[in-house]
């Protein structure tokens, strides 16, 4: 149990539909981090979020859709997501300035199919 | 894009030391180095980090050479519950701070 939990841990959906993954924590951090990881593959920082603010989009498509409505919520709202976009998706959070380690905590992962 | 290279997989026997290294000739001076494990598609799990000097926990001990260009983690007694994919990350400061992961590690240790 690290503190940051997403939900759903698995979501099948087609490639019309409408769907939203939650991340949320109650660490007290300010930053909070959107990855990617495909089959194989390393983890893709996808977008970060530093006091509710965006501070990082790595260049991933409209069809991803980050919400932050305050420093311990994180959402990923999805839609018409191709097959290529199923993974596993985990969310992270972490202090900022002096405060601790400077780690990032990661929840389980929201793991995505997309058909 | 990663600011390490790390040797994509190493084998260990089962109670010796596991040691991995890692380059990052391109860090820079304010920035740390972060080691993370990742066991079977679960969320990374923190291990250890360090700016200059050798740090040491209950996990394990980072050693950092002298010029920062590169990094060993070293698991001194390596049990089967420790076969995972190993990052290490160079984490930048631009703003909020970015921990950018590489291809890492993997680790089997072998009984």
């Amino acid at each position: 149990e690290t503190g940051v939990t997403q939900t759903p841990r698995h979501l099948v959906m087609g490639m019309t539909n409408k769907k939203s993954l939650k991340c949320e924590q109650h660490l007290g951090h300010n930053a909070m981090y959107w990855y990617k990881q495909s089959a194989k593959k390393p983890l893709e920082l996808m977008f970060v979020y530093n006091f509710k603010e965006q501070t990082e989009n790595n260049s991933v498509p409209s069809r991803f859709s980050p919400e932050c409505p305050n420093s311990s919520h994180l959402f990923l709202h999805l839609h018409t997501l191709q097959p290529e976009d199923s993974a596993l998706y985990l969310c992270a959070s972490s202090p900022t300035g002096l405060a601790g380690t400077g780690e990032l905590f990661f929840g389980e992962g929201s793991r995505l199919t997309v058909l | 894009d990663a600011k390490t290279t790390q040797p994509t997989s190493m084998d260990c026997a089962e109670g010796r030391a596991a040691n991995l290294p890692c380059n990052h000739s391109t860090i820079s001076g304010n920035e740390y180095v972060y080691w993370y494990r990742q066991i079977h598609s679960q969320g990374p799990q923190y291990i250890i980090h360090g700016l200059k000097n050798n740090e040491t926990n209950e996990m394990a001990s980072l050693i950092i050479t002298e010029d920062r260009k590169s990094s060993t983690l070293i698991l001194p007694h390596a049990t089967l519950r420790d076969t995972a994919v190993y990052y290490c990350i160079v984490r930048v400061t631009s703003g909020t701070y970015k921990y950018i992961f590489g291809t890492g590690t993997r680790l089997k240790v072998l009984a």
